[in-house]
């Protein structure tokens, strides 16, 4: 299948520190998104590189796309307190828009 | 800024009955998906819907799933005859367009099946 994989499935760091989660996939794609999903809420979108792009950046995210490894990565520099959620990476490739989620890493940001 | 909203926030129902779930998606997308994030589990996509009818749908939709859009601006998913398993958060999603464009999700329905 599909699916996203993503490494670790949990991270805990001190605000200030950067905190780097990492999604493997299958198959190519139209394109990769990250979602952030705060505890019981719905999923918010954090950004989304194409194929053809290696980078991208939003604030304080920075994100990788490789699609010869099938792998990405969510940067987030000089974490908060307020980043501690959820987060998923996504894979779109079908001509309908479906979204394919990984499993999540759960980051922890301790004041 | 535009939202999903979806309606209710938490429904309990017993094991066989009828439940509908609601949403309104943003008003000016095109395409609507519903996805299911069972407690724990990642969330998995459900099916995708445009121009009034299902343009893609999962293993998990079967026979006892339907969704219909019955005016300009509701998107519904009916489960016919629920049964505990089908106890998940269920989000609804929509875009603009198909192509390089983000989903926009609402905060979910929690189905608990009793």
């Amino acid at each position: 299948s599909q699916q996203g994989e993503e490494d670790p499935q949990a991270l805990s760091i001190q605000e200030g520190e950067n905190a780097t989660m990492n999604c493997s996939y299958k198959t190519s794609i139209n394109n990769l998104q990250w979602y952030r999903q705060n505890s019981g809420r719905g999923l918010v979108h954090l950004i989304l590189i194409r194929s053809n792009e290696r980078e991208k950046h939003s604030g304080r995210l920075r994100v990788t796309l490789d699609t010869s490894k099938k792998s990405s990565s969510l940067l987030i520099t000089a974490s908060r307190a307020a980043d501690t959620a959820s987060y998923f990476c996504a894979t779109d490739a079908s001509n309908t828009g479906k979204l394919i989620f990984g499993q999540g890493t759960t980051l922890q940001v301790k004041p | 800024e535009p939202e999903v909203t979806q309606t209710p926030s938490h429904q309990v129902t017993q094991m066989g009955q009828e439940v509908i779930l609601r949403c309104v998606p943003i008003s000016n997308h095109l395409y609507f998906y519903w996805y299911r994030q069972i407690l724990g589990q990642k969330v998995e996509f459900l099916v995708s819907f445009y121009n009034n009818e299902i343009s893609e749908k999962s293993e998990i939709f079967d026979d006892q799933f339907s969704v219909e859009r019955p005016d300009g601006s509701n998107f519904t998913l009916k489960i016919r005859s629920t049964k505990l398993e089908d106890s998940a958060m269920y989000f609804c999603a929509s875009r603009k367009y198909v192509g390089n464009q983000p989903q926009h999700f609402g905060d979910g329905t929690r189905l608990s099946i009793l």
